[in-house]
């Protein structure tokens, strides 16, 4: 496996399911992201961990919770969730120059993300 | 005030035209990059060109080139020789020094006709 994979690609869930979202990179990144891209809205950052500690948390509502275990995989955990948290789910990593405060301009690959319908 | 603006919802060009994607920004940082990412139908964002604010240069990757005018804060995309697979929807984005994260405008949706 090369880049960026998520799984699944596709989900279907209840709003009283607990599914999880997977991200994995195989750059040796050591920053990934969660991004949400709704219909018609622009692309929303949702969490981001460098080093695996949480650098951010978008005031995302509380059904979504975030993992990262270690520095190459990234949960998203759901549950009960509302149909209008149906989206793309993105995942996204980057080389930060600096992972103490998370920043340098290195581009953030994406993986081709989960497309999550809530019934 | 939205951070990067896109103002061409949807463009069309004829195969092996040449077109310009248009983006605009706001910051008072005096450093940050500018990204443009393209994002097929299968959904995977992909990386296409990069700028920086100190950069003498505009940058340029194969086909893609970023006019970059820093005065007017803008880092329009231009696509020469379009071809089928351009089709697309086009993302400019930019990270600043005080902001962390990468902040993303609207899109333009890019349709190339043979």
């Amino acid at each position: 496996e090369t880049g960026v994979t998520q799984t699944p690609r596709h989900l279907v869930m209840g709003m009283t399911n607990k599914k999880s979202l997977k991200c994995e990179q195989h750059l040796g990144h050591n920053a990934m992201y969660w991004y949400k891209q709704s219909a018609k809205k622009p692309l929303e950052l949702m969490f981001v961990y460098s080093l695996e500690e949480r650098v951010e948390n978008n005031s995302v509502p509380s059904r979504f919770s975030p993992e990262c275990p270690n520095s190459s995989h990234l949960f998203l955990h759901l549950h009960t969730l509302q149909p209008e948290d149906s989206a793309l789910y993105l995942c996204a990593s980057s080389q930060d120059s600096n992972p103490e405060v998370g920043r340098s301009y290195n581009e953030q690959f994406f993986g081709p993300g989960t497309r999550l319908t809530v019934l | 005030a939205q951070k990067i603006t896109q103002t061409q919802p949807g463009m069309f060009v004829q195969e092996k035209e040449a077109v310009t994607l248009d983006c605009t920004y706001d910051t008072s940082d005096p450093s940050y990059g500018l990204f443009w990412y393209k994002q097929p139908s299968s959904g995977e964002m992909i990386f296409l060109i990069y700028q920086g604010s100190y950069d003498q240069q505009n940058a340029t990757e194969g086909r893609y080139s970023l006019n970059f005018q820093k005065a007017r804060k803008s880092a329009n995309l231009v696509i020469s020789a379009s071809q089928l697979g351009d089709s697309a929807m086009y993302f400019c984005a930019m990270r600043e020094t005080s902001y962390d994260k990468v902040i993303f405008g609207p899109g333009t949706s890019l349709s190339v006709i043979p």
